[in-house]
């Protein structure tokens, strides 16, 4: 069955960066686009960003812009969240999750699978 | 962006009720929209897709419908394991968005 096991997440002092991992198994994760979600403590979900199946096209939120960065190794069927510049704000669960549609280029689809999450706690 | 406005944020019901949360979008989403149940501590779990397919193994209560800009989410009877935040998400644009929540509770 699908598995996205989430890791890296900790806390962080306000400024420095931070690495988000996502360990795929269970589908091709080479043919899928994935995202990362995000989940601010007794918040709501916010979409942070999707990289396309091969990393060719990404796109991330306005309110991380130019801070994160998605990317991902096919060869290890794992997914990655750069994470520059941290602010309080960005304290979250961040999940990723799998597009429920493979194909090429960013395939606009719902998200079928999610991992557990991990926690990022960007405090002094 | 296309923003997500959900209504309402909060909702209390009895199980057998049907029960019905609507998600409005500031644009035309045509039928990109899903819908998705998050228990506390948990992760969110498709339930409906393009507004209204229903995800495999989804209980036949729950059911989506509309287009464009007004969507809505229906339990038709209502039973105490749906307790939960319910969010709408639109997948129109490669900016995806979500609604603000609607949490459901069994009175």
């Amino acid at each position: 069955q699908v598995q996205l096991v989430e890791s890296g997440g900790g806390v962080v002092q306000p400024g420095r960066s931070l690495r988000l991992s996502c360990a795929a198994s269970g589908f091709t994760f080479s043919s899928y686009g994935m995202h990362w979600v995000r989940q601010a403590p007794g918040k709501g979900l916010e979409w942070v960003g999707v990289i396309a199946y091969d990393g060719s096209n990404k796109y991330h939120a306005d309110s991380v812009k130019g801070r994160f960065t998605i990317s991902r190794d096919n060869s290890k069927n794992t997914l990655y969240l750069q994470m520059n510049s941290l602010r309080p704000e960005d304290t979250a669960v961040y999940y990723c999750a799998k597009s429920a549609r493979s194909g090429y280029g960013i395939v606009i689809a719902s998200l079928d699978e999610w991992g557990q999450g991990t926690l990022v706690t960007v405090s002094s | 962006d296309i923003q997500m406005t959900q209504s309402p944020s909060t909702l209390s019901a009895s199980v057998g009720d049907r029960v019905t949360i609507t998600c409005r979008a500031s644009q035309n989403i045509n039928s990109w929209l899903a819908w998705y149940q998050q228990k506390p501590g948990k992760a969110p779990k498709l339930l409906i897709y393009q507004a209204s397919t229903l995800q495999s193994g989804v209980p036949s209560r729950f059911s989506g419908s509309g287009s464009g800009t007004e969507f809505t989410l229906t339990i038709s009877s209502l039973q105490p394991d749906d307790s939960a935040t319910y969010y709408c998400q639109q997948y129109n644009s490669y900016l995806y968005t979500f609604g603000q929540g609607t949490k459901l509770e069994i009175k």
